[in-house]
């Protein structure tokens, strides 16, 4: 079983909507969790960083850790088709990420 | 200022052959990390250097795998004798020396092993 697990989708969806990623993991000493965004041919882009249980919100985007779950979510709002894109959810843990499988999401005008 | 940098962009190579992957992280970060990630897969990480000292190797996957920072600084990710399985991006991120560790990604390196 992979410390962290992601559904690899695709997830298409319609520009507008709310679009809802999910991740789960294993590790009780995780201590960080973290969205990152990556375009095609591109590195990893951070998107929201948490570190305690509860909801974190930048704009268009949510981040939520239930921690007693182990359940890791981003939601995007208003999503655009500039969002497409996939999201790795990911981990931290002295100094080391352990990334999800990453999920491709597609908005479409 | 300028982001993390890794040359080269793509590299082709032959089975057997070496290689050398270059990273050039962002100003003033203490730490650097290597990862590699494969086609439809999230990152995978191999290296993490504080300053010139490696702090964690455990994710490099045999012993053709090294990666130095002899200043500090700049990087480089040595594979010898390199087979077809060690396809993939081979992504860099640094980050500063603080409790969260934000790490910020190069483009990576695409290496094509033939």
């Amino acid at each position: 079983q992979k410390e962290v697990e992601q559904d690899p989708g695709p997830l298409s969806v319609p520009e507008g909507a709310i679009v809802s990623l999910n991740c789960t993991y294993s590790n009780s000493a995780f201590q960080y969790f973290m969205w990152y965004r990556q375009y095609s041919r591109k590195g990893p882009e951070l998107l929201m960083y948490t570190y305690s249980s509860g909801n974190k919100e930048d704009g268009r985007f949510t981040a939520q850790v239930d921690k007693s779950s182990k359940y890791i979510s981003l939601f995007i709002r208003d999503s655009q088709p500039s969002d497409s894109a996939t999201y790795l959810c990911a981990s931290l843990r002295y100094g080391k990420l352990t990334f999800g499988q990453g999920t491709i999401l597609t908005v479409h005008p | 200022g300028a982001g993390v940098s890794q040359t080269p962009s793509n590299k082709v190579t032959e089975k057997g052959k070496y290689v050398e992957l270059r990273c050039d992280p962002i100003s003033g970060h203490t730490a650097l990390y290597w990862y590699r990630q494969s086609l439809g897969q999230g990152p995978e990480f191999l290296i993490y250097f504080q300053g010139t000292g490696a702090a964690d190797d455990s994710g490099l996957p045999n012993d053709r795998f090294f990666a130095v920072r002899p200043e500090g600084s700049v990087s480089t990710l040595k594979i010898q004798r390199t087979e077809r399985g060690d396809s993939a991006v081979y992504l860099c991120a640094s980050s500063l020396r603080d409790s969260k560790n934000i790490q910020y990604f190069g483009a990576g390196t695409r290496l094509s092993v033939l």
